[in-house]
């Protein structure tokens, strides 16, 4: 399977704990988004990433919240001192732009479910 | 800021009707919408629409985008359990792709 993939599918920690997530992107896509969804609500935009640089960071992305790609391949999703309100679903996504962009949907993985007690 | 609102928020029918999704949207540089459907875990691409007026079919699934009106609508007809899920209509941000969401309507098919 090619698509994209997310680790881990579950993670329960404790408040104030740290925790990271990873996404793979399918291969040949240079672009990678996080996205946080709560129940109820569609996903919200957190950051982007197009190859190994970050383009743009919600608002939402508070500063316990660091992303990173390192090559342009994988990237990592670290929430620090977690809180109660970081629950929720991460979703990461991945496109291929170039060209005419808007074009190319997104594809995301099957998320991780963060739960904070 | 860009917005997208989608109704009904739920929507409950029995096998084999025809349901209608509305979605309007208010985004700046608009270039297209999109349609997921989200069951348990990821939303999976359905309907990406860019020209008014032209519909796009798959299956008992259709789409059609009206760009005066600033809205689309997501039709099945002939409803089957597995049509059960969220479905989201998002609209991109021309130049860095970021997608607004709408809130999603969630479609429950009673056989």
């Amino acid at each position: 399977d090619t698509g994209v993939s997310q680790d881990p599918r579950h993670k329960i920690t404790k408040r104030g704990q740290n925790v990271t997530f990873r996404c793979d992107p399918i291969s040949e896509h240079n672009r990678l988004y996080w996205y946080r969804q709560t129940l109820g609500q569609g996903p919200e935009f957190l950051t982007y990433f197009q190859n190994e640089a970050q383009l743009e960071k919600s608002r939402l992305l508070s500063d316990r919240f660091s992303a990173e790609r390192p090559k342009g391949s994988f990237s990592t999703l670290e929430i620090q001192r977690t809180e109660q309100g970081d629950s929720a679903m991460y979703l990461c996504a991945s496109s291929m732009s170039g060209g005419r962009a808007y074009n190319s949907p997104l594809h995301f993985g099957n998320g991780t479910r963060l739960t904070v007690t | 800021e860009d917005k997208v609102v989608q109704s009904p928020l739920s929507l409950v029918v029995h096998e084999g009707d025809t349901v209608t999704l509305n979605c309007s949207y208010e985004v700046t540089n608009f270039r297209s919408l999109l349609w997921y459907k989200q069951e348990k875990k990821a939303p999976t691409f359905l309907f990406m629409l860019t020209s008014s007026g032209i519909e796009k079919k798959s299956g008992r699934l259709s789409s059609i985008l009206d760009k005066k009106e600033l809205s689309s609508i997501l039709n099945i007809t002939a409803t089957q359990t597995g049509d059960s899920a969220i479905y989201l209509c998002a609209a991109p941000n021309f130049g860095n792709e970021k997608l607004t969401f709408g809130t999603g309507t969630r479609l429950t098919i009673i056989p």
